[in-house]
């Protein structure tokens, strides 16, 4: 059981919008720590996609955004294409943890 | 261009020791905290462990502590993994991961990843 909550899948069309919640608690999103997004396409390694919450590293379309409130984060995609399908983690820091701590992840399936 | 190279693992019994390496090149290796992350096969992203850019700081996560040890050579651009008393569950593929600053967590470059295996 993750310390993070993702739904295990999300699906939408071509050119559709569509988003991943990620819930956590007092301990770590809702103490106000960042959350970081990462996305993994199929046998290779994860990639940053959203850091500190709603910020996109250069080279990443701004398809891709990210929001928060509360203890809840969510990472939203635009313009749905074929190549987003892939898994998608949320990440934060757990201060009950003294550590980092990941989504369960997320795949979304392009229809 | 960054580039991290792990390196390393392998199938090991249970109980047995590993040391896994992280080669660090395009970017000034001394100046970035650096982390291990684990996924076991067909399973989720695991946070391993972080060492700080000067390696002051260490710190692990619950599953590992006391068992693994990270370090780095900030001469050599190397990350280490020192894992002993392996068990079953340590089986996974390990990246090393740059952070994006000091230990902000946010891990803007990965390896490939290194495989192991513990197994009888």
């Amino acid at each position: 059981q993750s310390v993070l909550t993702q739904p295990p899948s999300v699906s939408g069309a071509p050119g559709q919008r569509v988003t991943i919640s990620c819930t956590g608690s007092s301990s770590n999103i809702g103490a106000g720590y960042n959350v970081h997004w990462y996305q993994q396409l199929p046998g290779t390694a994860p990639k940053l996609l959203i850091y500190n919450n709603n910020n996109r590293p250069s080279g990443v379309p701004d398809r891709f955004s990210g929001s928060k409130s509360g203890t809840s984060v969510s990472l939203a995609i635009t313009g749905l294409q074929a190549e987003d399908e892939a898994d998608y983690y949320c990440q934060s820091y757990d201060s009950s943890l003294s550590g980092w701590v990941f989504g369960g992840g997320t795949k979304l399936t392009v229809l | 261009q960054v580039q991290l190279v792990e390196s390393g693992g392998g199938v090991v019994q249970p109980g047995r020791s590993l040391r896994l390496s992280c080669a660090a090149s395009g970017f000034t290796f001394s100046s970035y905290g650096m982390h291990w992350v684990r996924q076991a096969p067909g399973k989720g992203l695991e946070w391993v462990a972080l060492i700080s850019y000067d390696g002051s700081k260490k710190s692990y996560a619950d599953s590992v502590k006391g068992r693994f040890t990270i370090s780095r050579d900030n001469s050599n651009n190397t990350l280490y993994l020192q894992m002993n008393s392996l068990r079953d569950e340590d089986s996974a593929l390990y990246y090393c991961a740059k952070d994006r600053m000091a230990s902000t967590g946010a891990f803007d470059y990965w390896g490939q990843g290194t495989l192991v295996t513990v197994s009888s």
